[in-house]
């Protein structure tokens, strides 16, 4: 089946770190672009970041740029966003999304795994 | 408050056609088109409509899309009530960033 899961989701104070891992199945990753997309409770959806196949380009939104890194291993088929000097703001869902690479079209997410920022 | 502006709430009866519209810019539905997800309550977003215009295998053909400039638009017809959720409009931009409109939350009624 394909299908992407995400993990490493959880509560950390203002200030700390938090590394998110999804594992795709049923195809190969770094065929395709991938993203990481939060969403805040009860609030709409935010992009967070973007990584192309290769791993050589990536986008990041202003709101996490020079705080979270994305990242993927080929080996492992797996994509990773590292998250540094979480703030209360960044308490959302974060989804995993893959690009079918027609028109930035997010065509396979996983189910989301919860950041809480908190003290 | 989002680049691409949605209605924040549209409603319509079992059977009807209902449209939700998406107003941006040239530097994003202008030139890269849009894409329209579905979220139902509870769930991930869903790939709904992609360039605009074309739906996914497995999408009903009640769903499509259009642009119109720097617009686009969603119109499901024979609305149904499982119908009922958030569809969120999106789009590439060229200042490299990744945009959603701020979501329509549909009601049947």
């Amino acid at each position: 089946e394909v299908e992407l899961v995400e993990s490493g989701g959880g509560l950390v104070q203002p200030g700390g770190s938090l590394r998110l891992s999804c594992a795709a199945s049923g195809f190969t990753l770094s065929s395709y672009a991938m993203n990481w997309v939060r969403q805040a409770p009860g609030k709409g959806l935010e992009w967070v970041s973007y990584i192309s196949s290769s791993g050589t380009t990536i986008y990041d939104a202003d709101s996490v740029k020079g705080r979270f890194t994305i990242s993927r291993d080929s080996v492992k088929n797996s994509l990773f966003l590292q998250m540094n000097s979480l703030r209360d703001e960044d308490t959302a869902v974060y989804y995993c999304a893959r690009d079918a690479g027609t028109n930035w079209d997010l065509d396979l997410w996983g189910l989301g795994t919860l950041v809480t920022v908190s003290s | 408050q989002s680049v691409l502006t949605q209605p924040p709430s549209a409603s319509g009866t079992p059977g009807q056609r209902v449209t939700i519209s998406c107003s941006g810019s040239s530097s994003n539905i202008g030139t890269y088109n849009a894409n329209w997800y579905q979220q139902l309550p509870g769930t991930a977003p869903k790939l709904l409509i992609y360039y605009s215009d074309r739906r996914p295998s497995g999408v009903p053909d009640r769903f499509s899309g259009s642009r119109s400039g720097t617009s686009a638009y969603l119109a499901i017809s024979g609305l149904q009530s499982e119908d009922e959720a958030v569809y969120y409009c999106a789009a590439w931009d060229a200042s490299l960033t990744g945009l959603f409109g701020g979501g329509t939350k549909l009601t049947v009624l």
